[in-house]
């Protein structure tokens, strides 16, 4: 079962670009990784999902290195309405394997 | 599209009580998926259920148990209750599930559980 450890917390300014990175050392073959955004009071909210190398979409970027031992959640220009914890999750192609990360509580500041 | 919903939303149980907490999918999905989150253990897995079934389950005890009906909706039962079962649980659905590929999970606003 991969172990996976994030920053507790970061500060940001509004329009800065936010990396916010997740490690999972023993990540296995058919490990898939994904982040979650939360807001209080609210459940996870879906933001990218990859294997490897580099995805990207509408909101966020996903950078898996080559090892896939680490992997990196990129918010572009973030806002005020981008506070909240973010959490990774690995998990097998099974779906029998899964587990988050202690996520990272991300502030920005104006 | 309506998302995941779940119901109650907050609930206050003594120990030794069981509860049932509801949840009901996005239309199409499959499958229903339980996690519980707690400050001191974050995210944790409990089960999937998938076509009526359960294809896959964390590492909980026996007291934690779930069900998915015909037309999706899960519900999930935890009897007698100790005071460490005060935590938020949280419900997804996805089509598939996780362990098919890429397949995107939504999670529902939680049902947060106090027992006193």
């Amino acid at each position: 079962l991969a172990k996976t450890t994030q920053p507790i917390s970061m500060d940001s300014y509004e329009g800065q670009e936010v990396n916010i990175t997740c490690s999972h050392n023993n990540i296995a073959t058919n490990d898939y990784i994904t982040w979650y955004q939360q807001f209080p009071s609210q459940g996870p909210r879906f933001i990218i999902q990859g294997y490897k190398t580099k995805v990207t979409n509408e909101v966020a970027s996903l950078f898996i290195p080559a090892d896939r031992k680490s992997s990196t959640l990129s918010l572009p220009r973030v806002s005020l309405s981008d506070t909240a914890v973010y959490y990774c999750l690995v998990h097998n192609n099974a779906g029998n394997m899964l587990t988050f990360g202690g996520g990272t509580r991300l502030m920005v500041k104006p | 599209k309506a998302g995941v919903t779940q119901t109650p939303r907050y609930l206050i149980k003594t120990r030794g009580q069981q509860v049932t907490l509801s949840c009901s999918p996005i239309s199409g999905h499959r499958s229903v998926s339980w996690y519980q989150q707690t400050p001191g253990q974050g995210l944790q897995f409990l089960f999937e259920y998938f076509s009526e079934t359960q294809r896959n389950k964390g590492n909980f005890p026996g007291r934690f148990s779930g069900r998915q009906f015909s037309n999706s909706r899960s519900e999930m039962n935890v009897s007698t209750l100790e005071l460490g079962d005060s935590a938020l649980y949280l419900c997804a659905s996805s089509l598939e599930g996780l362990g098919q590929g890429l397949d995107t999970q939504y999670f529902g606003p939680g049902t947060r559980l106090t027992v006193l």
